[in-house]
């Protein structure tokens, strides 16, 4: 079946650094890549989406000059969370949609600033 | 936008129970789908279910669109099915997912 790989799956950046998170459809083209986030016990929110050659449609309150989403290719799509801080410690999960495939999710980044 | 409310939002039950968990969307949708998140985080497609009734295993799933519900049943639980329980609903099926606030289950021996 269809696989995203999401890659890293843990994380430990210090304050103010940024880290990339990269998701890549293995076994077919992701059109449409969804980035979700989630906190310790709460439910997945949607960040952003991104389609592939086109900038990304942010959700309110997401800031978009520090959550850089890079959708440059039908099988990779990036995420950039730039001079990090630590409320931005979370769990980030994509998720890539193609045509009549529904919606495939990668394992997830744990991400912890300190 | 579409409000997902999910209940209970916990559960303790013991091995061999079965137990019914509710959905609750706000506006009609074209995509509803139930998933199982892992304690490590992987989310596990359960089913596609934007309308009717599905079964699988000891899971089965039934959505009354028109009343805007959804509701997934357990039977003969396990303590492998401890975790998260999430529905999510879209407007079609590549529209953007929104995630209930879950249920999260737990299954002891």
């Amino acid at each position: 079946g269809a696989v995203v790989s999401q890659h890293p799956s843990r994380v430990i950046c210090k304050s103010g650094t940024s880290v990339k998170i990269e998701c890549r459809s293995l076994d077919f083209q992701a059109t449409t890549m969804f980035w979700y986030r989630q906190f310790p016990k709460q439910s997945l929110m949607l960040m952003a989406t991104s389609n592939e050659g086109s900038k990304a449609t942010y959700e309110q309150g997401v800031e978009k000059d520090k959550f850089l989403i890079n959708h440059a290719s039908l099988t990779l799509s990036t995420l950039t969370v730039t001079s990090a801080h630590p409320e931005d410690s979370s769990f980030y999960i994509c998720s890539g949609a193609g045509q009549e495939l529904g919606y495939t999710f990668g394992s997830g980044t744990r991400l912890t600033v300190v | 936008g579409i409000q997902v409310e999910q209940s209970p939002p916990d559960l303790i039950l013991q091995e061999g129970a079965n137990s019914t968990l509710r959905c609750n969307f706000s506006d009609s949708v074209n995509n509803l789908q139930w998933f199982h998140q892992n304690p490590w985080g992987q989310l596990i497609n359960l089913f596609y279910i934007p309308s009717g009734t599905k079964q699988n295993g000891r899971l089965s799933a039934t959505t009354v669109a028109t009343e805007r519900y959804s509701l997934l049943y357990i039977s003969s639980s396990q303590t492998t099915d401890s975790g998260v329980y999430f529905c999510a609903v879209g407007r079609d099926n590549t529209d953007k997912l929104i995630f209930g606030t879950g249920t999260r289950l737990q299954v002891f021996p």
